[in-house]
């Protein structure tokens, strides 16, 4: 049983450029929830994907969106890129029957800026 | 605005001992909590989670205690591992307005053989 599966594992960019990174969800879960960790600090909420649409935002500009397809599996686009958008992005699945439970987690994208 | 707080940004603890690592939270809609740990170029996996209604949730060495009053929860690790050595973070989760999960900044632990 694959888990989160994220591609690619590292990425750099160049300022102003944009980004689409990929995630796979574990099998049997349908909801898919974005998080950028930066140096030092904790996993911070981008959006979740439920059903193809976006269920919740964090405090992320338009900059950051999203997209989720049929089979579960979800892109994060990030357009105009800046310096400060360089971290681990971090996909996590889970199943929205249990609104309790854990998410399982990929083992994330590190972006750098340049 | 931290909903979350981990004030304690690492932790040292000999092997054998007990580790405690803390978490205060602000929001009185959180009622999951969950503890994930993280090891260098992986992502977060999952260890104990705790509901409100109850105050303290055991899984091996791991033990959760919750104080709601308080709105401090607590991750009791023993005997600690060299093995236990990675960051851990406290997270929360309920109907804020949506199920978001919230992480603090977690905390780095050190386990000295």
């Amino acid at each position: 049983d694959a888990g989160v599966t994220q591609s690619p594992t590292h990425l750099i960019k160049t300022r102003g450029q944009q980004v689409t990174l990929r995630c796979s969800p574990k099998s049997g879960h349908d909801t898919v929830s974005w998080y950028q960790q930066a140096l030092g600090q904790g996993p911070q909420f981008i959006f979740q994907y439920y059903e193809e649409e976006e269920r919740q935002r964090g405090n992320f500009p338009d900059r950051f969106s999203g997209h989720q397809f049929p089979n579960y599996s979800s892109e994060l686009n990030v357009n105009a890129l800046l310096l400060g958008d360089s971290a681990l992005y971090l996909c996590a699945s889970s199943s929205p029957t249990e609104m309790n439970t854990e998410a399982f987690f990929g083992q994330g994208t590190r972006l750098t800026v340049v | 605005d931290q909903q979350v707080k981990q004030n304690s940004p690492s932790l040292s603890v000999q092997e054998g001992r007990i580790s405690i690592l803390n978490c205060d939270y602000t929001n009185s809609m959180f009622d999951y909590f969950l503890w994930y740990k993280k090891y260098p170029a992986e992502g977060p996996t999952f260890l104990i989670s705790i509901s409100s209604i109850k105050d303290k949730n055991e899984d091996g060495r791991f033990t959760v205690f919750l104080n709601k009053s308080a709105k401090h929860l607590s991750l009791h690790i023993v005997p600690s591992q060299p093995g236990d050595s990675a960051v851990y973070f406290c997270a929360a989760t309920g109907n804020t307005g949506g199920f978001k999960t919230i992480f603090g900044a977690g905390t780095r632990l050190f386990v000295k053989a």
